[in-house]
């Protein structure tokens, strides 16, 4: 099926743990973006990547990694989990940056 | 940097009642402007945009207009319904040196009730 898709759509990790955040995209989209959504802060983008093999940091990077080696896919890692990432993770993309955005279902990561 | 506020919510209207959600930006250059719903448990869709100055964005309803002159683009609708009961983000879209990303406010959250 054409659009986003992010796995898993909920995820209870323990303190510590390394977990990644899954996401593919079948439109061949340059632009992908992490958001996580908390109350009171709207959006915060964590990293974006314009292309294969280039990615940057966002608002809020630390403790997260990514990588695009292929086109269709982003995945974001928390290398150590902290309660602090307990969070809904939204990933998206664009095919310019400055048009629509299309955004997947989310990921509510829980960190106990 | 880029930045978006918008009004703080919860906004609770009865049905039909007239809506306005502010929005006001800061940006450098010429962004493109959005305003995305998301209903509950699901992901941002994208209500409207607007890319350059005095553009009007509409659909299903709603419109805003993009005021240069103010940094503003604020959404408003005639008549709302419970069924537009969700939450409502402005953002705007510009190059930001690192290249171009949207740039999201914190969120309104309506409720109409009946």
């Amino acid at each position: 099926d054409a659009g986003i898709t992010q796995s898993p759509r909920y995820k209870i990790t323990e303190t510590g743990r390394q977990v990644t955040l899954m996401c593919h995209q079948t439109w061949s989209h340059s632009y992908m973006f992490w958001y996580r959504q908390d109350l009171g802060h709207g959006l915060r983008l964590i990293y974006y990547s314009a292309a294969a093999d280039i990615t940057d940091k966002g608002e809020v990077p630390d403790g997260y990694v990514v990588s695009r080696s292929k086109t269709e896919n982003f995945p974001l890692t928390l290398e150590s989990a902290t309660r602090s990432q307990t969070s809904v993770y939204f990933c998206a993309s664009t095919e310019t940056g400055q048009g629509e955005a299309f955004f997947g279902q989310g990921t509510r990561l829980t960190v106990v | 940097g880029n930045s978006v506020t918008q009004m703080e919510g919860p906004v609770t209207l009865s049905e039909e009642a007239f809506l306005t959600i502010n929005c006001t930006y800061t940006a450098t250059g010429y962004p493109s402007l959005f305003w995305y719903v998301q209903y509950p448990g699901e992901g941002l869709q994208l209500l409207l945009k607007a890319t350059k100055a005095d553009d009007k964005g509409s659909n299903k309803g709603f419109e805003a207009t993009y005021r240069k002159e103010t940094t503003s683009f604020h959404l408003e609708k005639g008549s709302v319904q419970v069924s537009d009961s969700a939450v409502y983000f402005c953002a705007l879209s510009g190059e930001t040196g690192g290249g171009n990303k949207l740039t999201f406010g914190t969120g309104t959250q309506l409720k109409v009730e009946l």
